[in-house]
């Protein structure tokens, strides 16, 4: 059971290049989510998608966008990337398990923009 | 919005030894508490978690305790282990129907054998 899968690990873009980060989960689960991780500030929400054919906007939407390609896949894309989207970006998955929405996050995508 | 944060940022700890590591929310409406646990390399791992309606919940080593008057909760590691060194997320949710947790800054804590 592979859980949540993102591709690819590692990114170096140069400033203005696309490109997209692909995001598949294998549990059945609902809402999937992507998160970016910057040194001492956490977990940001980007953009979540709480069912096949929704996508709402999260904390940090701006410069990014998502499609939620079926009920596996979620993946953002960044259309002319920035400097300050170097980031480590996590894709999650979640399920209502116990007292709340447990989220299943990915290995994470080592982003570089030069 | 929420606003959650964190202290420390950094931790060392002595194996054996007590951790604690503390949160602060902005929100009142906020009711859904976890933790997250995230190893070197790999994606945060939900370890505990807590609802308002319940002010301390145990699972072995770890414990969580809330207090709702005060917005804050903590997370307490007992009888600390090497394995136990990660960074430590903390998280709070508004039981909107709009899924979003608001995470913590972090806090990277060193177990030390």
């Amino acid at each position: 059971n592979a859980g949540v899968t993102q591709t690819p690990k590692f990114q170096v873009l140069k400033t203005g290049q696309s490109m997209t980060l692909q995001c598949a989960q294998d549990m059945n689960h609902n809402s999937m989510y992507w998160y970016r991780q910057d040194p001492g500030m956490g977990l940001r929400l980007i953009y979540y998608s709480a069912s096949e054919g929704t996508t709402d906007k999260g904390e940090v939407p701006n410069g990014y966008n998502v499609s939620r390609l079926n009920k596996r896949e979620f993946s953002l894309r960044l259309e002319s990337a920035a400097p300050s989207q170097t980031s480590v970006y996590f894709c999650a998955s979640s399920v209502l398990q116990g007292a709340g929405e447990k989220l299943f996050f990915g290995s994470g995508t080592q982003l570089s923009v030069l | 919005g929420e606003n959650v944060e964190q202290h420390p940022s950094t931790l060392s700890v002595q194996e054996g030894d007590s951790a604690v590591i503390k949160c602060t929310y902005s929100d009142s409406a906020s009711n859904y508490f976890p933790w997250y646990k995230q190893e070197l390399g790999k994606g945060p791992q939900l370890i505990i978690d807590i609802r308002s309606n319940v002010g301390e919940k145990k699972d072995q080593r770890i414990a969580v305790t809330l207090n709702k008057t005060a917005k804050h909760f903590s997370l307490h590691i007992t009888e600390t282990q090497p394995e136990d060194s990660a960074v430590y997320f903390c998280a709070a949710e508004m039981d909107t129907g709009r899924r979003a947790l608001t995470f913590g800054s972090g806090t990277r804590l060193q177990v030390q054998p």
